[in-house]
């Protein structure tokens, strides 16, 4: 079985801070770790995925994360925040049966002018 | 490519009614699933469809049945409307089913069950 625990439903950050949004995960196998984004009233879009190699893994709008097996994390980060990133953020992984994903709760996001 | 499309947009049904939500890709991909999503809940899966002729159940199916119709389209019909089932539908597809690919989303279909 897999799972997934985002910690914090809620963070808010200033224009210009930087974002920390945190992801932990269960796998009973190597896991394949996505965090998606979805803006108000529409669908989730990919940010950025671990599969193998690189730990860190860039995404697009400046976003990144880092696995790290030993902690069982993939947080996701952004240097400086920008009023354009408000949304909600989820982390997701797969691995443990076929062709599922299993999401995280989500965190939305918010950035404060 | 207009990616995974769904129709209705947004559906107000009364207790007991039932419909269909219709969702279509153009990307050739084999894979297709069903989720809502409830406040705090994040994405639930319903049903998934690994391939053409075969659904299988997800974390949340009761009150919902699936159609693969043909590799583009998989839909999702409520035959009893409940209260319970008002929520945000989103259809996703996903390439080859493989579990590195990432999936596509719709934009989703708000439905109110009254």
């Amino acid at each position: 079985a897999q799972s997934v625990t985002q910690l914090g439903s809620h963070v808010s950050v200033s224009e210009g801070a930087l974002v920390l949004l945190r992801c932990n995960y269960s796998s009973s196998v190597p896991p394949y770790l996505f965090w998606y984004v979805q803006y108000p009233n529409q669908g989730l879009q990919l940010l950025l995925k671990y599969t193998t190699g690189a730990t860190l893994v860039k995404g697009i709008n400046g976003f990144e994360a880092e696995f790290k097996k030993s902690e069982t994390s993939f947080h996701l980060t952004k240097p400086s925040a920008h009023m354009s990133d408000a949304a909600e953020y989820f982390c997701a992984v797969s691995g443990g049966s076929n062709y599922k994903l299993t999401f995280g709760k989500g965190t939305l996001l918010t950035v404060n002018p | 490519n207009a990616g995974v499309t769904q129709t209705p947009k947004f559906q107000v049904l009364k207790t007991g009614q039932s419909m269909t939500l219709q969702c279509a890709q153009d990307m050739n991909h084999n894979s297709m699933y069903w989720y809502r999503q409830d406040p705090g809940m994040g994405l639930r899966l319903i049903y998934y469809s690994a391939s053409e002729g075969t659904t299988d159940k997800g974390e949340v199916p009761n009150g919902y049945n699936v159609s693969r119709l043909n590799k583009r389209e998989f839909s999702l019909r409520l035959e009893s409307a409940a209260p319970s089932q008002t929520s945000v539908y989103f259809c996703a597809s996903q390439w080859g089913g493989a579990l590195e690919h990432e999936q596509y989303f719709g934009p989703g279909t708000r439905l109110t069950v009254t």
